[in-house]
């Protein structure tokens, strides 16, 4: 298995410019998460799907940041409009059960400029 | 003006020495509990899980000691080697729940 795979892994856009970080999780994980980590707060959790659907969205800071999990093979996570103050690196990982632990990609380091 | 942001905790260690690194958690009802490792540029990675009805478990050169009564989670790393200089992060899980929740973290530098 090739793991959690995120695209891009990095992005640099303007102030103003509509972002859209992708995730493809693990095959047959049915929970999928979407973090950020900042040296501000550390690794924040942002949101969480099962079986495709958004179980708490508590974590997105705002109405510029959305979420999907149209399928169980994809998701996506868009900011607009993006803002300076959202440079960040974006994690995405997917897990089976929380036994065990979820498994991150590499994740998208974005720069807004 | 000035950010304030996060100042990770650093431990470094000769190589070779035993590491260990600390951690409080938040909440009481918190029942499972992960160690993960980052390297720089990468995702974290699960080094070790502990359940809340243990107090020690062992892996390959790494324990995880659970003291519940003052909410105190510790990665003992043995005979530490280069490789294992990353960031290294506590995750806590409350049972109802599939959220983990990450602490600060603590940055460990191996020198020869």
């Amino acid at each position: 298995d090739a793991g959690v795979i995120q695209s891009p892994r990095h992005e640099v856009t303007e102030m103003g410019q509509e972002v859209t970080l992708r995730c493809k999780p693990i095959s047959g994980h049915n929970s999928l998460f979407w973090y950020r980590q900042t040296m501000m707060r550390g690794l924040e959790l942002l949101i969480y799907f099962n079986n495709n659907v958004p179980i708490d969205d508590s974590g997105m800071p705002e109405d510029r940041f959305s979420a999907k999990m149209p399928n169980a093979s994809f998701s996506t996570l868009k900011i607009q409009p993006s803002e300076p103050r959202d440079s960040a690196v974006y994690f995405c990982a997917s897990s089976l059960t929380v036994l065990g632990g979820y498994t991150f990609g590499s994740g998208t380091r974005l720069t807004v400029v | 003006g000035e950010s304030v942001g996060l100042h990770l905790p650093t431990l470094s260690v000769q190589e070779g020495d035993n590491s260990i690194i600390n951690c409080a958690y938040s909440n009481s009802a918190s029942d499972y509990f992960i160690w993960y490792k980052q390297e720089s540029g990468k995702g974290p990675q699960f080094i070790i899980d502990i359940r809340s009805n243990m107090d020690k478990r062992q892996g390959q050169r790494v324990t995880v000691l659970l003291n519940k009564t003052v909410k105190h989670l510790s990665l003992q790393i043995a005979a530490t080697q280069p490789g294992d200089s990353a960031v290294y992060f506590c995750a806590e899980n409350r049972g109802n729940t599939d959220k983990l929740i990450f602490g600060t973290g603590t940055r460990l530098q191996v020198f020869p």
